[in-house]
């Protein structure tokens, strides 16, 4: 079925260390995006990817795409106090079509 | 301001009342969605809109909740004979219908707390 699944569920980090999320999903996805969400907050789009393969840079965020479009990573490097938050993975499966979110990853960032 | 705006922020209402939801999309958008979050969960889809149009509700959706969005505008979000496994935070979104799907901009959420 429709399914995203989103690793970790919490990550706790030192301010500068890395941080990765990756999703998954078993059936082959249309596009996907991500979102972020601050506590007490809404989700706030991030980017797109639409094409197998895909990497994309926003600053120290870094977005890929996999090649069977399953499966999908975010890569925070240097992390900083600001990158606090939730990240979401959402799939689309028919273009145009609803978002499935993942579960989200939990960030947290120790000063 | 011109985003996505949901009225009431908070309800707060006792086992087995009706509470409605409304969700003004910002003003070009043709697409409406309804998600549900639980503390800890992404966003769950409930349905969504293509002008007044529903396009899919989620199977998951009991018939106790209902939407409209009777003029390709506004939307609401019925919840009859509500339960407390329904509290929590109802979130509205909208977006432009084009060949590739774009960002969904979500409204601040109205949260539910059924007692």
């Amino acid at each position: 079925g429709q399914q995203v699944m989103q690793i970790p569920q919490y990550q706790h980090v030192q301010e500068g260390e890395d941080f990765t999320t990756y999703c998954n999903s078993s059936t082959t996805l249309s596009n996907i995006q991500w979102y972020k969400q601050r506590p007490g907050g809404h989700p706030v789009f991030l980017i797109q990817l639409v094409k197998s393969g895909e990497v994309k840079k926003q600053k120290r965020l870094t977005f890929q795409f996999g090649e069977a479009k399953k499966n999908s990573s975010l890569h925070i490097t240097a992390t900083q106090t600001t990158d606090v938050g939730t990240y979401f993975c959402a799939g689309i499966y028919n273009q145009g079509g609803k978002l499935i979110f993942g579960q989200g990853t939990e960030l947290s960032v120790k000063p | 301001d011109t985003g996505v705006s949901q009225d009431p922020r908070h309800k707060i209402t006792k086992r087995g009342q009706n509470v409605t939801f409304r969700c003004d999309p910002i003003s070009e958008h043709n697409r409406l969605y309804w998600y549900r979050q639980t503390l800890g969960q992404g966003p769950e889809f409930l349905t969504y809109f293509q002008n007044e149009a529903q396009l899919e509700k989620s199977r998951l959706l009991s018939d106790r909740f209902s939407a409209e969005r009777p003029k390709g505008s506004f939307s609401t979000l019925e919840i009859q004979r509500t339960e407390q496994g329904d509290s929590a935070m109802y979130l509205c979104a909208s977006r432009l219908a084009g060949p590739n799907t774009g960002e969904l901009f979500f409204g601040e959420g109205s949260r539910l707390t059924v007692l």
